[in-house]
C-alpha cells in the first residue's frame, strides 16, 4: 500500500463549479499536510499548509483534514479556467521528507 | 523575495555521461530537497540537505548524489546516465523541519 494515494483524474468541470480533490494516507501519525498546484512546465506551487485536523480557508480554496479517516481534501469554489492545472497533495512524514500523491489533473471549461 | 532558482532549465545528455544540476534556495532557507518527477512515478524523493549535511536519502542508486554548500546552495550529480534518468528534477527549499517546501521550476533532463 502506498503511503499516500490520489486519483490522477483527469477531472473536467464547467466554470463556476465547486471542485473537490482528495487523497488518502496510510500512517495515522502524519500531522502536516499540504496542497500544491502545478502548471505545465512549472514547479509545484504551495497552495495550502495545514496541521492536524480541521479546515483552513484561503480565498476560494479550503483544505480539510480528517485524521480519523486518514483523508485530506481540497475544495475550490467558483472554479475558473485559470485553475486548470495538476493538484498534488503532500504530507510531511518526519525524517526530513515530504511525500506526494500522484497528482490530479483538473480542467475547468469556460 | 526571489524564489528557488534552478539551472540549467534544459539539458540533453547521452547515455554514460554525467550531469550536475544546480539549485539556489530562497534567502534564509537552510533546507534543500531534491525530487525526480516522471509521468509514471510522480514526484520521488531523492535527498534532503540541511547545513551541508545529508539528513535523508530516497531509494535511488548511488549514481545519484548531492551536496550543499555553506551558503545553502545545492548541487546534485547523476553519473553514468541511463535512458530512464530522463525526468524533471525539482529542487525545493524550506526553513527546516515541518516547514512546507517551496519549489523551483526544475531542470528538464533528457538522456538519449
Amino acid at each position: 500500500q502506498k503511503e499516500v494515494e490520489q486519483d490522477p483524474g483527469p477531472l473536467s468541470v464547467p466554470e463556476g463549479a465547486i471542485v473537490s480533490l482528495n487523497c488518502t494516507y496510510s500512517n495515522s501519525a502524519f500531522q502536516y499536510f499540504m496542497w500544491y498546484r502545478q502548471y505545465s512546465r512549472k514547479g509545484p506551487e504551495l497552495l495550502m499548509y495545514t496541521y492536524s485536523s480541521g479546515n483552513k480557508e484561503d480565498g476560494r480554496f479550503t483544505a480539510q483534514v480528517d485524521k480519523s479517516s486518514k483523508y485530506i481534501s481540497l475544495f475550490i469554489r467558483d472554479s475558473q479556467p485559470s485553475d486548470s492545472a495538476t493538484y498534488l497533495c503532500a504530507i510531511y512524514t518526519g525524517g526530513f521528507k515530504t511525500i506526494f500523491g500522484a497528482g490530479t489533473r483538473l480542467f475547468v471549461k469556460a | 523575495k526571489a524564489g528557488v532558482t534552478q539551472t540549467p532549465r534544459y539539458l540533453i545528455k547521452t547515455r554514460g555521461q554525467q550531469v550536475t544540476l544546480s539549485c539556489s534556495p530562497i534567502s534564509g532557507h537552510r533546507s534543500v530537497s531534491w525530487y525526480q518527477q516522471t509521468p509514471g512515478q510522480g514526484l520521488q524523493f531523492l535527498f534532503e540537505y540541511f547545513s551541508e549535511t545529508q539528513r535523508n536519502k530516497g531509494n535511488f542508486p548511488g549514481r545519484f548524489s548531492g551536496r550543499q554548500f555553506s551558503n545553502s546552495r545545492s548541487e546534485m550529480n547523476v553519473s553514468t546516465l541511463e535512458l530512464g534518468d530522463s525526468a524533471l528534477y525539482l529542487c525545493a527549499s524550506s526553513f527546516g523541519d515541518n516547514s512546507p517546501l517551496h519549489f523551483g521550476n526544475g531542470t528538464r533532463l533528457t538522456v538519449t
